[in-house]
C-alpha cells in the first residue's frame, strides 16, 4: 500500500547531540510537510517542501533543519536538541499544495525523547 | 491568521450514546475544513473534509460533520459511538493566501474520546 513511513518511531537523544528524523512516502506527492506535535497540543507545521521549493514557517527556531533529497525522501534535522524539543514528530504529504483540495496524508510520527 | 478551538478536551461515552464533538474557527471567509482521527497508536488520518456545497458532511465510519457559517462552527457528530472508536479527533482549517499560493492546515488541540463498553 502506498504510504508515508516515518523512522525511528522512538527516538532517544541528549540534550545538545544533533538527531535525524527521516521520512518516506510511496504517493509520490509533490509536497512533504514536518509537524511538531507536543502533548495534549495541536499538530503545528514547522516547514514543508513544494518539490524542491523549502517553506519554512516564521517562527520555526533556527535550531531546526529540512532536507528533500530525492521525492521519496525527507528529513529533519535538530542540530541541537532542547528539553523543550521532546514532541512527536508528524511527517505529511499531499498531492498539490497550491490546490484547495487539499487532503494531507500523515506518517505514523517519531517520538523524540531529550535526556 | 486563523485558529481553530476544540471545546473538549476528553469526553467519555459508553457505547451506544451520541456523540457531538465542537469545533469552531476564527476565519470569516472561504473556509475548506476537515476532521482527522488518530486511533491509539496509529496515524492521523482523514474523517471527513468540506470544501463547498451540502454543509453536512458524511464520512467514513458513520461520522458527520455540519458547517453552519453563521457560528464558525464545524462539529463532528456520530449517533451511535463503539468502543473502537476510542482515539484523538483533530479539527483542522486550511488556511492559504501564502506566499508561493500554497495551503497549509491549522489544527486545534483535539478531544480525546473514550468509550467504555
Amino acid at each position: 500500500d502506498a504510504m508515508v513511513i516515518q523512522n525511528p518511531r522512538y527516538q532517544v537523544t541528549q540534550f545538545g547531540k544533533p538527531v535525524t528524523l527521516s521520512c518516506s512516502q510511496t504517493l509520490n506527492h509533490n509536497v512533504m510537510y514536518w509537524y511538531q506535535q507536543k502533548s495534549s497540543q495541536a499538530p503545528k507545521l514547522l516547514f514543508h517542501y513544494y518539490d524542491k521549493d523549502f517553506n519554512n514557517e516564521a517562527d520555526t527556531p533556527d535550531n531546526f533543519q529540512s532536507r528533500r533529497p530525492n521525492t521519496s525522501f525527507c528529513f529533519l534535522d535538530i542540530r541541537s536538541p532542547g528539553l523543550g524539543d521532546a514532541a512527536m514528530y508528524l511527517c505529511a504529504t499531499s498531492r498539490d499544495g497550491l490546490a484547495i483540495y487539499n487532503e494531507q496524508f500523515f506518517g505514523p510520527g517519531t517520538r523524540l525523547t531529550v535526556l | 491568521a486563523q485558529s481553530v478551538s476544540q471545546h473538549n478536551h476528553h469526553v467519555i461515552l459508553s457505547e451506544a450514546a451520541s456523540l457531538e464533538l465542537g469545533c469552531n474557527y476564527s476565519y470569516g471567509g472561504t473556509v475548506n475544513l476537515f476532521w482527522y482521527v488518530q486511533y491509539p497508536g496509529q496515524h492521523l488520518q482523514l474523517l471527513l473534509k468540506y470544501f463547498s456545497g451540502d454543509p453536512l458532511v458524511k464520512g467514513i465510519k458513520g461520522f458527520e460533520a455540519e458547517f453552519i457559517k453563521s457560528k464558525f462552527s464545524f462539529n463532528l457528530r456520530k449517533p451511535s459511538v463503539q468502543w473502537s472508536d476510542t482515539a484523538e479527533y483533530f479539527c483542522a482549517v486550511m488556511q492559504g493566501g501564502f506566499s508561493g499560493g500554497y495551503n497549509k492546515l491549522i489544527f486545534g488541540a483535539g478531544t480525546r474520546l473514550a468509550v467504555h463498553p
